[in-house]
């Protein structure tokens, strides 16, 4: 199975703020691999698929970068919606899937 | 506007079983993979199981393999997921999902919309 390790586990910052959420893979998932956000009481919401992809609707201060082993999910600037729970999602030998443990994104 | 909106969750005892449905709106139900997936209280997420447009392809996670069935009704727009067996560790919230996109297959195993969940809980 492929292990999903997200870093920081939790991250504070202020909105305005650059936030930059790492996920690294126990193995190469080449770029099949997706963000998703979750506020409390909320289902989670796609973001990006496809390392870089972002989805229908979703601001452009949202990124993702990534190859391989690690990849990364840029906030350009925080605003305060943005403050939730995000996941990364691997679906290389799809199926399964396996998701990341998580992190949080705090306000400082 | 995709609405998926679960239904069927509640209190069960070990050992029992329990059916879990998904109503889906405002896309052609027919055409995409639908799936599975939960999120134990406090926890992470976990996908469950996954079915092609034409039920061509049915797929499980290995915790669920032989005591989940997922089905669809594509007259209805209808999906669902019959447990068994239940245990205290499928206490969850079930979330229904829909793929990213339409065609055959198991679908791309990127969940696009998701509905609200309906809750599991299994306890004596």
């Amino acid at each position: 199975e492929i292990v999903l390790t997200q870093s920081p586990a939790t991250l504070s910052l202020s909105p305005g703020e650059r936030a930059t959420l790492s996920c690294r893979a126990s193995q190469s998932v080449i770029n099949y691999l997706a963000w998703y956000q979750q506020k409390p009481g909320q289902a989670p919401r796609l973001l990006i698929y496809d390392a870089s992809n972002r989805a229908t609707g979703i601001p452009a201060r949202f990124s993702g970068s990534g190859s391989g082993t690690d990849f990364t999910l840029t906030i350009s600037s925080l605003e305060p919606e943005d403050f939730a729970i995000y996941y990364c999602q691997q679906r290389w030998n799809w199926p399964p899937s396996t998701f990341g443990q998580g992190t949080r994104l705090e306000i400082k | 506007e995709v609405q998926l909106v679960e239904s069927g969750g509640g209190l069960v005892q070990p050992g029992r079983s329990l059916r879990l449905s998904c109503a889906a709106s405002g896309f052609t139900f027919a055409d995409y993979a639908m799936h599975w997936v939960r999120q134990a209280p406090g926890k992470g997420l976990e996908w469950v199981s996954g079915m092609s447009w034409n039920s061509g392809s049915i797929n499980y996670a290995d915790s669920v393999k032989g005591r989940f069935t997922i089905s669809r009704d594509n007259a209805k727009n209808f999906l669902y997921l019959q447990m068994n067996s239940l245990g205290a560790e499928d206490t969850a919230l079930y979330y229904c999902a829909k793929d990213i996109r339409s065609g055959g297959g198991s679908g791309q195993g990127i969940f696009h919309y998701w509905g609200q969940g309906t809750l599991v809980a299994v306890s004596s």
